[in-house]
């Protein structure tokens, strides 16, 4: 069975102060990994999605990784509005379905 | 920026009522997903589908459940005989193709069962 398993479950952070979040994964044939936003009460906003072992990805502050048993969420200088639930999520060769963690709450404080 | 929108964005509803959750995927996308997250826990996989039918549903996706596309825009799920435990935010996702592909969210619909 699959497994996705974030790691930390909460992270608190100075405005500025780089860190990284962790997805584990066990997948039988991994087609995708995603990593998504989700603010409270929000849908889930899409960041990035990372297909092979090496791949990387960046947008503004984030840097996404890959490699063949995990995936990193790189956050540089975060600032307040980075505050937030970072959701990683797999999906298997054999669907569309994707399966999400429970996801690592941000807060990044001024 | 095309966007997924769903329909209420809260429903309440006694236990043992039929509830519809209205979605209207981004226009020129194919496939149709739904999920849902009751509170404090993770997001779930329900169902997807594509041309017309479902392609692929998860054990939580039961006889209770059934999705419909009656129109060219509209994506809907009904959940029949509501239980206290089917509270939660349920999600409307949307994709452009189905391998390779981002998953857009709907803002959710809040299911509150009484």
């Amino acid at each position: 069975e699959d497994q996705v398993t974030q790691s930390p479950e909460a992270l608190r952070l100075q405005e500025g102060e780089s860190s990284s979040l962790n997805c584990s994964y066990t997948v039988s044939g991994l087609r995708g990994l995603f990593w998504y936003r989700q603010d409270p009460g929000k849908g889930p906003e899409f960041l990035f999605t990372l297909y092979s072992a090496g791949e990387e990805k960046e947008k503004e502050r984030l840097k996404a990784t890959l490699t063949k048993k995990e995936s990193f969420l790189h956050i540089t200088a975060p600032k307040p509005e980075d505050s937030a639930t970072y959701l990683c999520a797999v999906q298997r060769n054999s669907g569309y379905a994707l399966n999400f963690g429970k996801g690592t709450s941000l807060l990044v404080t001024p | 920026e095309p966007e997924v929108t769903q329909t209420p964005s809260h429903q309440v509803t006694q236990m043992g009522q039929e509830v519809i959750l209205r979605c209207v995927p981004i226009s020129n996308h194919l496939y149709f997903y739904w999920y849902r997250q009751i509170l404090g826990q993770k997001v779930e996989f329900l169902v997807s589908f594509y041309n017309n039918e479902i392609s692929e549903k998860s054990e939580i996706f039961d006889d209770q459940f059934s999705v419909e596309r009656p129109d060219g825009s509209n994506f809907t799920l009904k959940i029949r005989s509501t239980k206290l435990e089917d509270s939660a935010m349920y999600f409307c996702a949307s994709s452009a193709s189905g391998s390779r592909n981002e998953q857009f969210f709907g803002p959710g619909t809040r299911l509150t069962v009484l």
